[in-house]
């Protein structure tokens, strides 16, 4: 039982590149979210998928996409990477909506 | 926009003291809330949920919610140096955390 796992780790992108970023989890959550972490800013929430088939914005969408591929899996895409993107990438899930998150070890990522 | 508001400290307590972390919210019809603890360089996780006004109590960790005056804090008592980390607060009726604030514990 792995919980959510993020994958990569660590990314270093150049301006204007593009990436996605995978989560996937084990433990049949129906909600699962994106965030991004910076310091002094806490958790900001990016991307929020309260069940399988539904998508929403969180506080900080712009630059960003996601996809719920199916119950297990939540991808975040980068379409064309800024230095403002520069951050660690959480990602969570709940059993229900906004229930008690399990976070997943996150993304190192720099945009150069 | 519901908001949650902590200070961010630092916040220093000797070992053994009793640390205490506020949280104040916006929205009176918030219900419960979450605290999570994350150690630097790794991701948050569940401290406590706390529904109802009140105390709650799990080990040397006691979450007090006050609905009246709206805020929610944790006492940690009994501090160890391994509780020295940044304490996140959310609402569990919210789509926010608020920033944390980091504790440290003086050995």
């Amino acid at each position: 039982n792995a919980g959510v796992t993020q994958t990569p780790k660590f990314q270093v992108l150049k301006t204007g590149q593009s990436m996605t970023l995978q989560c996937a989890q084990d433990m049949n959550h129906n909600s699962m979210y994106w965030y991004r972490q910076d310091p002094g800013m806490g958790l900001r929430l990016i991307y929020y998928s309260a069940s399988e088939g539904t998508t929403d914005k969180g506080e900080v969408p712009n630059g960003y996409n996601v996809s719920r591929l199916n119950k297990r899996e939540f991808s975040l895409r980068l379409e064309s990477a800024a230095p403002s993107q520069t951050s660690v990438y959480f990602c969570a899930s709940s059993e229900a909506f906004w229930d008690t998150q399990y976070f997943g070890p996150g993304t190192r990522l720099t945009v150069l | 926009q519901k908001e949650v508001e902590q200070n961010s400290g630092p916040l220093s307590v000797p070992e053994g003291a009793i640390a205490s972390l506020n949280c104040t919210y916006s929205d009176r019809g918030s219900q419960s809330f979450f605290w999570y603890r994350q150690y630097s360089g790794k991701s948050p996780e569940l401290i406590m949920f706390i529904y109802s006004n009140g105390d709650k109590e799990d080990g040397r960790f006691t979450a007090q919610l006050n609905k009246a005056s709206q805020y929610v804090s944790l006492l940690i008592r009994d501090s160890q140096p391994s509780d020295s980390a940044t304490y996140l607060c959310a609402g569990a009726d919210g789509l926010t955390f608020g920033k944390g604030t980091h504790l440290i514990i003086q050995p």
